[in-house]
């Protein structure tokens, strides 16, 4: 199984000030037709996961645009430009081009 | 707007059987794949089964294979769970989700497993 590893685990974040959450794959999200499949999701406290990023960068409808998402191969980067207070909860990204899918462990991101 | 909806969960006793529904809204039932995933208390997101729109197309986790079977009904824009012989490490929360990417989430279903 490809394993989705997640750093840091957890965050504190000052209000205003940026936040980064890494993820790196066992083995390459690039598929044959030349996109890389990773996902980030949101859990804030007591709430369903919700999409944030599908194939690396790219923003659901909704998404603020402070949040955006990079990398390639084996290794990815979700930043967060200025940490508003909605955005505490946990983070996980996601593969979806092997199977079994697999999460990362989740980083859970706090205000300071 | 994609609405999913689980039903179903409850408390069962080890070596139990539970079948979780999903009742869709909001889009093309047929036309899309859809997932199981779970949560433990205070635990990650864990992947379930995935089922393709016309059922042609199953996988599983290890840690359910051969206990449970993930089932779509297109015409009543149904999704189920069968879990047969359950363990204390199928509690959980259950979520029904929307597409290949996971791109919609419902409120999930808790399923307690103890004696």
């Amino acid at each position: 199984d490809v394993v989705m590893t997640q750093s840091p685990l957890s965050l504190p974040v000052t209000l205003g000030q940026p936040a980064s959450i890494s993820c790196r794959s066992s083995q390459s999200l690039v598929y044959s037709d030349g996109n890389t499949y990773l996902n980030w999701f949101q859990q804030r406290p007591g709430q369903s996961p919700r999409r944030l990023i599908y194939k690396v960068s790219n923003r659901d409808s909704g998404v603020p645009d402070r949040f955006s998402g990079s990398g390639s191969g084996t290794d990815f980067t979700l930043k967060i430009s200025r940490v508003e207070a909605e955005d505490v909860g946990v983070y996980y990204c996601m593969q979806d081009i092997h199977w079994p899918r697999t999460f990362g462990q989740g980083t859970k991101l706090e205000v300071k | 707007e994609v609405q999913l909806v689980e039903s179903g969960g409850g408390l069962v006793q080890p070596g139990g059987s539970l079948r979780l529904s999903c009742a869709a809204s909001g889009f093309t039932f047929s036309s899309y794949s859809m997932n199981w995933v779970r949560q433990a208390p205070g635990k990650g997101l864990e992947w379930v089964s995935y089922i393709s729109s016309s059922s042609s197309t199953i996988y599983y986790a290890d840690s359910v294979k051969g206990r449970f079977t993930i089932s779509r009904d297109n015409a009543k824009n149904l999704l189920y769970l069968q879990m047969n012989s359950l363990r204390a490490e199928d509690t959980a929360v259950y979520y029904c989700v929307h597409g290949y990417s996971l791109d919609s989430w419902g409120q999930g279903s808790l399923v307690t497993v103890s004696s």
